[in-house]
């Protein structure tokens, strides 16, 4: 079964820093994975994903993902963090298809912070 | 605007209570999906539906039930055998054919048990 680990539940940047959430998935086949964002006390929307087009993915609000098959590692990144990028992210990867329906597989979610 | 509604935003059950969510959709999608988001644990898939009249199982189905009697509609109905039902509660929905389709989400319902 495909899974997805997030390191680190909570990270805390300053604003302007570099923002890096980590996300390692297990898949037996090659994965669709994608980035998810939620603000407090709202449904989740997707940030990007990776469909195997391009390794570099590149998603809304500045952020981008790399997927490096080598090390199973789908991280997201963004070069200067915002106070409006406080959320919760969650990486998820597509498990297989249920009657033409779709299963994601998510990760525990990290919550990030912005100090000013 | 196309979108997922779900309603109440808020809801509060008395222990031994039924109660049903909502989740309509004009995205045209015609699958739908149930998660429960519970702090620390990501979201789980409690039922989903590739089409009307259908519906199955997801990793924790036990204490709610479902229907899909309508393409847009699709609630949730957490049963009085839901040992700890106190979460929030994402409707989503997509179209189907691929696995790298978009899931859309509503803004989701949380539910305590008095």
């Amino acid at each position: 079964a495909q899974s997805v680990t997030q390191l680190g539940s909570h990270v805390s940047v300053s604003e302007g820093a570099l923002v890096l959430l980590r996300c390692n998935y297990s898949s037996s086949v090659p994965p669709y994975l994608f980035w998810y964002v939620q603000y407090p006390n709202q449904g989740l929307q997707l940030l990007l994903k990776y469909t195997s087009a391009a390794t570099l993915v590149k998603g809304i609000n500045g952020f981008e993902a790399e997927f490096k098959k080598s090390e199973t590692s789908f991280h997201l990144t963004k070069p200067s963090a915002h106070m409006s990028d406080a959320a919760e992210y969650f990486c998820a990867v597509s498990d297989r298809k249920i009657q033409g329906a779709q299963k994601l597989v998510f990760g525990q979610g990290t919550r990030l912070t912005i100090n000013p | 605007d196309g979108g997922i509604t779900q309603s109440p935003k808020y809801l509060f059950r008395k222990e031994g209570q039924n109660v049903t969510l909502s989740c309509e959709q004009n995205l045209n999608h015609d699958a739908m999906y149930w998660y429960r988001q519970d702090p620390g644990q990501g979201l789980r898939l409690i039922y989903y539906s590739q089409i009307v009249n259908d519906f199955q199982k997801g990793d924790i189905a036990e204490g709610y039930s479902v229907s899909r009697e309508k393409k847009e509609s699709f609630p949730l109905t957490v049963t009085s055998a839901q040992k700890n039902p106190t979460a929030f509660y994402l409707c989503a929905s997509s179209t189907r054919g691929h696995l790298y389709n978009e899931q859309f989400f509503g803004p989701g319902t949380r539910l305590t048990v008095l």
